[in-house]
């Protein structure tokens, strides 16, 4: 059984480029959320995706958007790259993201991405 | 605003010792609370997940506890060994939405 996968391990832009990172649940894992860890520090949440649409946001500019397709899988989209947004994209996947229904969340081995 | 505290920052220890890590968080509305291992460079490992009407859990020499009346969770670590070492990170689960807020982490070394 395939745990939680991404895509591209590493990758490096330079500023004001955009960036596509892509992640494929577990199977029988139906909601994707995606964090933003910088070193030295803690995860951020940036977003969740259950049932193709946005459910909930934390505090990130519009340049970071979203996507997930019928099979689940996901895409997070960075636009106009800031020497900041470098960081380790952690994907995560869990089952069922409604009425507070909290399961142990899977992460993926996360996105090294440079921004130069 | 959830804030996750965890203390210490850092911790080295003697293989075989036992050890405690702390985490604390500001508002105990949760609905649960999960401890993770980081390796360097890598993803996370979940540990142990304790919902929010639960006490602690226990998985092999992991035991973690949730206090959640007084914001707190600890994970102890029986006769750590040097394939411990790694950064240990809590997260609290709140909103409808899975949302996990995650502490700075600890990182802990474990020493031949």
């Amino acid at each position: 059984d395939a745990g939680v996968t991404q895509s591209p391990t590493h990758l490096i832009k330079t500023r004001g480029q955009q960036v596509t990172l892509r992640c494929s649940p577990k199977s029988g894992h139906d909601t994707v959320s995606w964090y933003q860890q910088a070193l030295g520090q803690g995860p951020q949440f940036i977003f969740q995706y259950y049932e193709e649409e946005e459910r909930q946001r934390g505090n990130f500019p519009d340049r970071f958007s979203g996507h997930q397709f019928p099979n689940y899988s996901s895409e997070l989209n960075v636009n106009a790259l800031l020497l900041g947004d470098s960081a380790l994209y952690l994907c995560a996947s869990s089952w069922g993201a409604l009425a507070g229904v909290q399961e142990t969340q899977y992460f993926g081995p996360g996105t090294r991405l440079l921004v130069l | 605003k959830q804030e996750v505290t965890q203390i210490p920052a850092a911790l080295s220890v003697p293989e075989g010792e036992n050890l405690v890590l702390n985490c604390s968080f500001t508002d105990s509305a949760i609905y649960n609370l999960q401890w993770f291992r980081q390796d360097p460079g890598k993803g996370l490992t979940s540990l142990l997940l304790i919902q929010s009407s639960q006490r602690e859990q226990t998985s092999g020499r992991l035991n973690a506890s949730l206090d959640k009346s007084s914001g707190r969770s600890t994970l102890y670590i029986a006769a750590s060994q040097p394939g411990d070492s790694a950064t240990y990170l809590c997260a609290v689960g709140t909103g409808t939405a899975s949302k996990l807020t995650f502490g700075t982490g600890t990182r802990l070394q474990v020493t031949l």
